[in-house]
């Protein structure tokens, strides 16, 4: 089935621990972007690509790192992880760009504790 | 300042009932987009209507219509005839046509709605 495959879908990691959460989507969307879920806070967008080998920083970039080398692939690095990095993970996909009213394909999240 | 305000954290509302669910966004561009997403207790993100800043009519999908009002920069979700299945939370998101973030979305805190029976 199309869409956005995010995995895994929970983690549990310790203080300083580092991994890879891991997204992929078979649409050919150029733009993908990560987001975290905190109660209270709606989504907030970590990194985004508009491209293979392109990225940005979104608004709360700090911990995290990303890389874009396939059009399909837009891993999400945690290099030391906190526990303020505990929160529910969501990486999106959409056409782009400049099609205003194209909305983001969202995956399925991932729920990440850091003890 | 924030983008997107839902002012309403949680409601309930009656099984049939229309309940609406207020959103109001601040932005500087003169084309953006709206959208509306429902986040079931399973957790994922389902995209629910779109309204385009040059839209002159409101969207509307199945039950779900949007009442936009330019002016006051509001994008209230109508949910006609409740269902108990409606009982998710609710995200009001921006898209703006500006470069800022890649033109990604702004979304508010989320209200959440439960449908009584």
């Amino acid at each position: 089935n199309a869409g956005v495959t995010q995995t895994p879908k929970f983690q549990v990691l310790k203080t300083g621990q580092s991994m890879t959460l891991q997204c992929a989507q078979d649409m050919n969307h150029e733009y993908m972007s990560w987001y975290r879920q905190d109660p209270g806070m709606g989504l907030r967008l970590i990194h985004y690509s508009v491209g293979a080998g392109i990225t940005d920083q979104g608004e709360v970039p700090n911990g995290y790192n990303v890389s874009r080398s396939t059009t399909e692939d837009f891993p999400l690095r945690l290099l030391s992880a906190a526990p303020s990095q505990t929160s529910v993970y969501f990486c999106a996909s959409r056409e782009g760009p400049g099609r205003i009213f194209y909305g983001y394909t969202f995956g399925s999240g991932t729920r990440l504790t850091v003890v | 300042a924030q983008k997107i305000t839902q002012t309403q954290p949680g409601m309930f509302v009656q099984e049939k009932e229309a309940v609406t669910l207020d959103c109001t966004y601040d932005t500087s561009d003169q084309s953006y987009g709206l959208f509306w997403y429902k986040q079931p207790s399973s957790g994922e993100m389902i995209f629910l209507i779109y309204q385009g800043s040059y839209d002159e009519q409101n969207a509307t999908e199945g039950r779900y219509s949007l009442n936009f009002q330019k002016a006051r920069k509001s994008a209230n979700l109508v949910i006609s005839a409740s269902q108990l299945g409606d009982s998710a939370m609710y995200f009001c998101a921006m898209r703006e046509g500006g470069s800022n973030y890649g033109q990604n979305f702004v979304f508010g805190p989320g209200t959440r709605l439960s449908v009584l029976p």
